[in-house]
């Protein structure tokens, strides 16, 4: 079965700093990643995704995610962080073992960024 | 736009208690998604809607059954509820299967509580 692991319940780090939440993927066959963000009391919404192409992904809000093939990783990024990032953050991975595209979500990485 | 629309945004039954969640969406998405989403246990998937007259078992179905009412519309109805099935509660929506790689349209969420 296809599943992502978030191996950080929370991510502290102080603003204007590099931010880095972690995601790793088991997959059979090609990985397509996402992801998804959740602000309090909101959906998730989507950030980005990687399907093929370059390693490196950029999405919205500045962010931008590193496909690694040999470590089975997809960690998010941002260069600068800002305290309005501080959010759950979801890393999911599709599924097709039914015919049908579904994702399949971690537990989820709080990110907190002080000022 | 309003997106996806989920009614009521916060409920409290009593263990027994019947209850159906309801879901629109606006976007002319050919797919459809309840999820629910617990403590350290990220988003997991009850059923999905393929398509208008389809649905199919995710996850964790046990408890619930679902209506593809039209292709707007997916409802999720808690025939007998059960402290377990405290959660909150997310419809979402989607392109379809013919979009490469799906991205989904999240609801803001309904909050259960079964006493």
């Amino acid at each position: 079965a296809q599943s992502v692991a978030q191996p950080e319940d929370q991510v502290n780090v102080a603003e204007g700093n590099p931010l880095t939440v972690k995601c790793t993927y088991s997959v059979s066959g090609n990985p397509y990643l996402f992801w998804y963000v959740q602000y309090p009391n909101r959906g998730l919404q989507f950030l980005l995704k990687y399907i093929t192409g370059d390693n490196l992904v950029k999405g919205s809000y500045g962010f931008e995610a590193e496909f690694n093939k040999s470590q089975t990783s997809f960690h998010l990024k941002k260069p600068s962080a800002l305290v309005s990032d501080s959010a759950l953050y979801f890393c999911a991975v599709r599924d097709y073992s039914t015919g049908f595209q579904k994702l399949v979500f971690g537990t989820g990485t709080r990110l907190l960024v002080s000022p | 736009n309003a997106g996806v629309t989920q009614t009521p945004k916060f409920q409290v039954l009593k263990t027994g208690q019947s209850m159906t969640l309801q879901c629109a969406q606006d976007m002319n998405h050919n797919s459809m998604y309840w999820y629910r989403q617990d403590p350290g246990m990220g988003l997991r998937l009850i059923y999905y809607s393929a398509s208008e007259g389809t649905t199919d078992k995710g996850e964790v179905p046990n408890g619930y059954n679902v209506s593809r009412l039209n292709k707007r519309e997916f409802s999720l109805r808690l025939e007998s509820a059960a402290p377990s099935q405290t959660s909150v509660y997310f419809c979402a929506s989607s392109e379809g299967r013919i979009s490469g790689a799906n991205v989904l349209t999240f609801g803001a969420g309904s909050r259960l509580t079964v006493l």
